[in-house]
């Protein structure tokens, strides 16, 4: 059975710095792996999809990177910015379709 | 980009009745419909997965007596929750995925919060 996992639970920042939020899956056999932000009472955001045949991928200040054979997926965000503040989730996609979620990291970026 | 709405966005239901969630996929078919769960400070958990036209494939724990989904046209599925109890209170997130998502991503409504007293 599946299982993701995010390390840390939660993280405090000030501005400026740049941060790295992890994620670890149990089975290697998976579509792809997106990471989603989520505000206080929202829906998800999609931020990045990595395909399984994929290493990285890029978007703005936010680059995530997939190492499918070790279970590991890790976000990076650059200059982060008070606006960056919420909760991020680590999704890896199986044969089925479904989305198997991590419990997330709580982000607070202090101005 | 692909857009998914869900209705109400918020609700608050006596303990006993029913109540009916919409999700639907507003700029492209959506062959396959999500629906999600999600509790405080927990992560989402998926409760069943509806193709459209067909029955809803429930996860294990997940009464599907209790939680009646229906797909029935290739922009709309509906959540209703039968005899709410407060235990039922949660946030409830669909997504939605196309017919020609080649990548299996899924595209997510923006979540109703039910509230049972």
């Amino acid at each position: 059975k599946q299982e993701v996992t995010q390390i840390p639970a939660a993280l405090s920042v000030p501005e400026g710095e740049n941060l790295v939020l992890n994620c670890s899956f149990t089975d290697s056999a998976i579509y792809n792996l997106q990471w989603f932000r989520q505000d206080p009472g929202k829906g998800l955001t999609s931020l990045l999809l990595i395909q399984s045949s994929q290493r990285e991928q890029t978007s703005g200040r936010l680059n995530a990177s997939l190492d499918k054979s070790s279970g590991r997926s890790t976000l990076y965000i650059a200059a982060s910015q008070p606006g960056d503040s919420a909760t991020y989730l680590c999704a890896v996609q199986g044969s089925q379709g479904n989305l198997i979620f991590g419990k997330g990291t709580k982000l607070s970026v202090k101005p | 980009g692909a857009v998914v709405s869900q209705h109400p966005s918020r609700v608050i239901c006596k303990s006993g009745t029913s109540v009916k969630i919409e999700c639907r996929s507003l700029d492209f078919q959506a062959t396959t419909m999500f629906w999600y769960r999600q509790f405080p400070k927990q992560s989402l958990m998926l409760m069943a997965t509806s193709n459209e036209g067909s029955k809803a494939t429930y996860e294990q724990g997940v009464e599907k007596d209790k939680f009646l989904i229906n797909h029935a046209s290739l922009t709309l599925s509906t959540l209703t929750v039968t005899s709410a109890h407060p235990e039922d209170s949660s946030f409830y997130i669909c997504s939605a995925r196309g017919r020609t998502s080649a990548s299996y991503e899924q595209y997510f409504g923006p979540g109703t919060r039910l509230t049972v007293t």
